[in-house]
């Protein structure tokens, strides 16, 4: 079945320095791949969305960019704050009908000043 | 303003009993989905309903239960013969594909998220 890997956490970062979060994905057919972020004890939020290939989300400095050949959805942002600090999960969405989101296991961020 | 909501915010449960778990949303969304979230995992699928009247099983739907009686309402109880209740739930919506007009907004698969119940059990 469908399938999302992404890198283990935890990540700390001081502030100002580059991010990336690496998710990569197993999926039949032509998935929308997503980033959302969770800020403790809260639900998800959309960070951002790619829906076809080579498709570039971005949003709030953070940018990500569907890659079918590498069959991934990095998560790159330049320089983090420590209001980022966060856990960020990527996910796809199963096409077949239901639209079922499959999540990756998320990654922690913590951003010290 | 629009938004799913999600009530209460922390529950305690004693073993052995029922507890449900609301979920409302004034999005106009069609579709809802139950989730668990257990600490270093990513978020699992319990239930999901795409129209009223109407659900489906997710992954992990043993011991759950739920009613889709309303648009706006998707209740999920949380039964006695769930081993393992005590987790983070959260519920989502969105408006399935098909059904979001014309143009670049016509593919709405995108969930939007209420803000989650943590239930525990005693």
């Amino acid at each position: 079945g469908d399938s999302v890997t992404q890198m283990e956490g935890p990540v700390t970062l001081s502030e100002e320095a580059f991010l990336t979060i690496n998710c990569t994905y197993t999926a039949t057919g032509y998935p929308s791949l997503f980033w959302y972020v969770q800020y403790p004890g809260e639900g998800l939020q959309l960070l951002l969305k790619a829906t076809k290939a080579d498709d570039k989300g971005s949003n709030k400095g953070f940018e990500a960019t569907y890659r079918k050949e590498t069959t991934s959805f990095h998560l790159e942002k330049g320089s983090v704050q420590v209001s980022d600090s966060a856990v960020y999960f990527c996910a796809l969405s199963d096409r077949g009908g239901s639209e079922k989101l499959v999540f990756g296991k998320g990654t922690k961020l913590t951003v010290n000043p | 303003d629009g938004g799913i909501t999600q009530s209460p915010k922390y529950l305690f449960r004693k073993e052995g009993q029922n507890v449900t778990l609301s979920c409302e949303q004034n999005l106009n969304h069609d579709a809802m989905y139950w989730y668990r979230q257990d600490p270093g995992q990513g978020l699992r699928l319990i239930y999901y309903s795409q129209i009223v009247n109407d659900f489906q099983k997710g992954d992990i739907a043993e011991g759950y239960s739920v009613s889709r009686e309303k648009k706006e309402s998707f209740p999920l109880t949380v039964t006695s013969a769930q081993k393992n209740p005590t987790a983070f739930y959260l519920c989502a919506s969105s408006i399935p594909p098909g059904q979001g007009g014309r143009g670049a907004n016509r593919r709405t698969d995108t969930q939007y998220f209420g803000p989650g119940t943590r239930l525990t059990v005693l």
